[in-house]
């Protein structure tokens, strides 16, 4: 199994709700990422959890906050975002630090 | 800090030959990768270059120059399917697993 899957595809949030962005991997691989894209640019970084421990934030706002549960899980916990936060938001996982980063499909936020 | 540069588009004929250029200065460096990207969808790994000189994988190879801040990504007999996106990620090492991508080179393959 070498795939990355991410809950839900397709998200609209006004910006006075709470949602979450859900992801699993069973590659067995310790290191999982979020990362937000925005039309026609790269992905950029936001946080890294290495060990089910955060081992990178680039300060990103808090009104999102990240949860790794356990090793196949990762969370994105999503609060009184704003118009700006409408993005592709894209999962990660790798096994260590050199190797490939396997990405699932994203989640489409738009936050009205 | 970092600094990644590449070309923002470029067209190519189905069957021919394309290299796409990625220049980058960072703070630190192991090594670099080329993703491949669809529009509408996710990432896919191609590359990862650690020593200088040119690995071949199939159409696809990929050059670095560590000396130079210098890497390019070359595909051979292009096909329709080839038009997507290829980011280039400088990779900062041990103890950091941050991927911080360039721009990305739009390809367009035409007939």
């Amino acid at each position: 199994d070498t795939e990355v899957t991410q809950t839900p595809k397709h998200l609209v949030m006004g910006m006075t709700n709470k949602k979450s962005l859900k992801c699993e991997q069973h590659m067995g691989h310790r290191a999982m990422y979020w990362y937000k894209q925005k039309a026609k640019k790269p992905p950029e970084l936001m946080f890294v959890y290495s060990y089910e421990k955060l081992s990178i934030n680039e300060s990103v706002p808090s009104r999102f906050s990240p949860e790794c549960p356990n090793s196949s899980l990762l969370n994105l916990h999503l609060h009184a975002l704003q118009p700006e936060d409408s993005a592709l938001y894209l999962c990660a996982s790798s096994q260590v630090a050199e190797y490939e980063q396997y990405f699932g499909p994203g989640t489409r936020l738009t936050v009205t | 800090g970092q600094n990644i540069d590449q070309p923002t588009e470029m067209t190519a004929t189905e069957g021919a030959i394309v290299q796409i250029n990625c220049t980058y200065q960072t703070s630190g460096f192991n090594g670099l990768f080329w993703y491949q990207q669809h529009a509408g969808e996710a990432p896919t790994f191609l590359s990862y270059n650690v020593l200088d000189g040119l690995e071949e994988k199939g159409r696809f190879s990929s050059f670095l120059s560590r000396s130079k801040g210098y890497s390019y990504l070359l595909l051979k007999e292009l096909q329709m399917k080839d038009s997507a996106s290829y980011l280039c990620a400088p990779y900062s090492g041990a103890g950091s697993y941050q991927l911080t991508f360039g721009k990305g080179t739009k390809l367009s393959v035409i007939p």
